[in-house]
């Protein structure tokens, strides 16, 4: 079945360091991968996507490249903000199975100042 | 503001009680889901409503009976809970069809004693 898998955390960064969360995924067929951020004491929000190879999703600051030679999708940004402190989510749509979603187990970047 | 709203935001209960989560999205979705988020697991779908019809039940125990009367309202009826059912309950909505994205509510702290 569909899987996804995300560096474990925390991760702990001072404010404006680069960022990278690392995602690897397992899929039958062609996926949408998504990122999604979730805020404390808040749900999850969509960061952003790609829907397919190649494809690069941006949003805040943030983006991933969809790699399908790799079955990658890692997030990046050049310089996070205190405000960045989240837990992120690596997620996958199987275009076979509707828009239902498969998370990894999310990763807590935690931005010093 | 969150176009999801579930209530309440915390709740403790114990095993021999009934209780029910309410969620409302008010952005025209005609899906809806519920998920299960526990410490340190990656999120479970356990229920999803198509156009208010069940299309998914992951192997969810009879304890959790979802209602979805309308395309904008969806219940989790809880009963005879296991401490180990202890969860953020969190309810998302999207639009039917592939690449849709989730918007998930702020989630119902659940805590069974």
């Amino acid at each position: 079945g569909d899987s996804v898998t995300q560096m474990e955390g925390p991760v702990t960064l001072s404010e404006e360091a680069f960022l990278t969360i690392n995602c690897t995924y397992t899929a039958t067929g062609y996926p949408s991968l998504f990122w999604y951020v979730q805020y404390p004491g808040e749900g999850l929000q969509l960061l952003l996507k790609a829907t397919k190879a190649d494809d690069k999703g941006s949003n805040k600051g943030f983006e991933a490249t969809y790699r399908k030679e790799t079955t990658s999708f890692h997030l990046e940004k050049g310089s996070v903000q205190v405000s960045d402190s989240a837990v992120y989510f690596c997620a996958l749509s199987d275009n076979n199975a509707g828009n239902m979603l498969t998370f990894g187990g999310g990763t807590r970047l935690m931005v010093k100042p | 503001e969150t176009g999801v709203t579930q209530t309440p935001r915390h709740l403790v209960m114990g095993m021999t009680n009934k209780k029910s989560l309410k969620c409302e999205q008010h952005l025209g979705h005609n899906a809806m889901y519920w998920y299960k988020q526990s410490a340190k697991k990656p999120l479970e779908l356990m229920f999803v409503y198509n156009f208010k019809e069940q299309t998914e039940n992951n192997s969810v125990p009879s304890r959790f009976s979802p209602e979805c009367p309308n395309s904008s309202h969806l219940f989790l009826h809880l009963h005879t809970l296991q401490p180990e059912d202890s969860a953020l309950y969190l309810c998302a909505s999207s639009q039917v069809g592939d690449n849709s994205p989730l918007h998930f509510g702020n989630g119902t702290r659940l805590t069974v004693t």
